[in-house]
C-alpha cells in the first residue's frame, strides 16, 4: 500500500533532550516536506527536500534540522526541544510535476 | 512572499443549505491554488485544484484572479462534508519548487 509513515505517533519529552521524528515513503517520491499543525496558524512549513541530499528551509525552520541521505527518508531532528514545539507535525510526500501530496499520520509531541 | 487567508475558523451550516468556505490569496506570480481536507480520524488528502476545473463530492472553486480569491462552494452541503478545509498556494512554474503555503484552517460542521 502506498503511503506515508511517521514515528512515533506521540510523543511526551522535557525541554533540551534531544529527539527525532522518522518520516518514510514507498511511492519513490522526490518531493518531501514538514509541516507543524497548531490551532488558529494552520499548516505551516518547517522544511522541505527536493531530492536526496537537498533540502531547503520552510517558514518556521528554527529550532529544526532534517537530513535527506535516502530518497524515502525524510527524519526531522529536534537538537534541544523546547515547549513551544509541543505541536502536531506532518510529514508529506509527492512527486515532481504534481502538487499533490501524500501526507502522513501525525506525530503529536508534547515538550514539557 | 505568498500568503494564503481563510477568514473564517469555524463555519456551521445545515444539512442542504449552501456553502462557501473563503479563501484569498497573495503573491506576485501566476499562483496555483488547492484545497485539502482532512476529515476526523484521516489525513490531510487533495480535494482539488484549480488547474483542473473539476467538481470533486459537489464541491467546486473558481480561481479569481482579479479578486486573488478561490473560494470553496458547494450548492448543498451534506453532513459527511465536516472537515477542517484548507486552502493552499503553490509557487509559479510551480510544480518545481517545494514550496507550498497553506491557510490558517476551516473547519466546517454541517448540522442535521
Amino acid at each position: 500500500e502506498a503511503q506515508v509513515t511517521q514515528n512515533p505517533r506521540y510523543l511526551i519529552t522535557v525541554t533540551g533532550k534531544k529527539l527525532t521524528v522518522t518520516c518514510s515513503q514507498n511511492m519513490n517520491h522526490e518531493y518531501m516536506s514538514w509541516y507543524r499543525q497548531d490551532p488558529g496558524l494552520g499548516l505551516r512549513q518547517i522544511y522541505y527536500s527536493m531530492n536526496v541530499e537537498v533540502t531547503d528551509k520552510g517558514d518556521v525552520p528554527e529550532g529544526y534540522k532534517v537530513s535527506r541521505k535516502e530518497k524515502r527518508n525524510f527524519p526531522l531532528i529536534l537538537e534541544s526541544p523546547s515547549p513551544n514545539q509541543t505541536s502536531l507535525y506532518f510529514c508529506a510526500s509527492r512527486n515532481s510535476g504534481t502538487y499533490e501530496q501524500y501526507f502522513g499520520p501525525g506525530t503529536r509531541l508534547t515538550v514539557t | 512572499a505568498q500568503r494564503v487567508t481563510q477568514p473564517e475558523k469555524l463555519l456551521s451550516v445545515f444539512k442542504g443549505a449552501p456553502v462557501e468556505l473563503k479563501c484569498n490569496y497573495s503573491y506576485s506570480g501566476s499562483p496555483e491554488l488547492f484545497w485539502y481536507v482532512q476529515y476526523s480520524r484521516q489525513r490531510l488528502q487533495l480535494l482539488l485544484r484549480h488547474i483542473s476545473r473539476e467538481s470533486i463530492k459537489g464541491f467546486t472553486a473558481d480561481l479569481n484572479k482579479g479578486e486573488t480569491s478561490f473560494h470553496l462552494k458547494k450548492p448543498f452541503a451534506q453532513e459527511e462534508d465536516s472537515a477542517m478545509y484548507y486552502c493552499a498556494l503553490g509557487r509559479d512554474g510551480g510544480t518545481s519548487y517545494g514550496k507550498l503555503t497553506f491557510g490558517q484552517g476551516t473547519i466546517l460542521t454541517v448540522h442535521p
